[in-house]
C-alpha cells in the first residue's frame, strides 16, 4: 500500500472562516510534508515532520498552522486566509531512510473567497 | 543552491513516438533523484526513483537514466500512448544532512506532454 489520503478534496472558505486539511498515510513512513501548488508551477515547500516534530518551516504565513497528531495523521489548519492563498495543497511522505522516495496525496483544492 | 531545469517546457507528439525528457542540475552532490507524473489538478505520481549510486531505473515503458557528474538524468518513454499525457516533473534530493536527516527535495518546472492519436 502506497496511498497517502487527502481529505477534503476540495474545500471553499471565506477569509474570516477556520478550516483544516486532512492526511492520512499507513505505510509507517515517519516524515510527513505539506506542499502548496499553484496552476503551472511546481509544488512549494511549506512544511515537514520528522518523527512527528517540526523539523522545516519555509517562512509560512501563521495563518497556515501545521500540526502532527501521531506519526500516521497530518493536519493544516487554515485561519483567515486571503484569496492569493488559493491552490492545490498537496501532502506527501517518505520514510524509506535507504531510498527516500517521496509520495503524494491527491491534494485538497482550497478556493478563498 | 540546487537549480532544476527540464526540457522542453511542452512536448506535443503523435502516438507511437520513443521520446526523451531532460532534466538536469546544478549540484551533483544528490542523494537521489525522482522522476512524477501529474495529471491535470491531481496529486503527483511517482514513476521512478534513481539513487545516487545508480546509473539508470526501468518500469514497463520507461527508463530514466542518472548522469550525477553531468547533473543530466533523462526519461524516456517508448512507444508513446495518449494516456500518457500529463506533466512531468523531475526532483532531486540533497545528500542527507547530519544524521538520518533527509536532504530538501528542488522541483523542475516539468515538461507537459500531449500525445495525440
Amino acid at each position: 500500500d502506497t496511498e497517502v489520503t487527502q481529505t477534503p478534496k476540495h474545500l471553499v472558505m471565506g477569509m474570516t472562516n477556520k478550516k483544516s486539511l486532512k492526511c492520512e498515510q499507513h505505510m509507517g513512513h515517519r516524515a510527513m510534508y505539506w506542499y502548496k501548488q499553484k496552476a503551472k508551477k511546481p509544488p512549494e515547500l511549506m512544511f515537514v515532520y520528522s518523527y512527528e516534530k517540526l523539523s522545516i518551516n519555509e517562512s509560512v504565513p501563521s495563518r497556515f498552522s501545521p500540526e502532527c497528531p501521531n506519526s500516521s495523521l497530518l493536519n493544516l489548519h487554515l485561519h483567515a486566509l486571503q484569496p492569493e492563498d488559493s491552490a492545490l495543497y498537496l501532502c506527501a511522505s517518505s520514510g524509506r531512510e535507504n531510498t527516500g522516495e517521496l509520495f503524494f496525496g491527491e491534494g485538497s483544492r482550497l478556493t478563498v473567497l | 543552491k540546487q537549480e532544476v531545469t527540464q526540457i522542453p517546457a511542452a512536448l506535443s507528439v503523435p502516438e507511437g513516438e520513443n521520446l526523451v525528457l531532460n532534466c538536469s542540475f546544478t549540484d551533483s552532490a544528490i542523494y537521489n533523484l525522482q522522476w512524477f507524473r501529474q495529471d491535470p489538478g491531481k496529486g503527483l505520481t511517482s514513476l521512478l526513483l534513481i539513487q545516487s549510486s545508480q546509473r539508470e531505473q526501468t518500469s514497463g515503458r520507461l527508463n530514466a537514466s542518472l548522469d550525477k557528474s553531468s547533473g543530466r538524468s533523462t526519461l524516456y518513454i517508448a512507444a508513446s500512448q495518449p494516456g500518457d499525457s500529463a506533466t512531468y516533473l523531475c526532483a532531486v534530493r540533497k545528500s542527507r544532512g547530519r544524521g538520518s536527516t533527509l536532504g530538501r527535495l528542488y522541483f523542475g518546472r516539468g515538461t507537459q506532454l500531449t500525445v495525440w492519436p
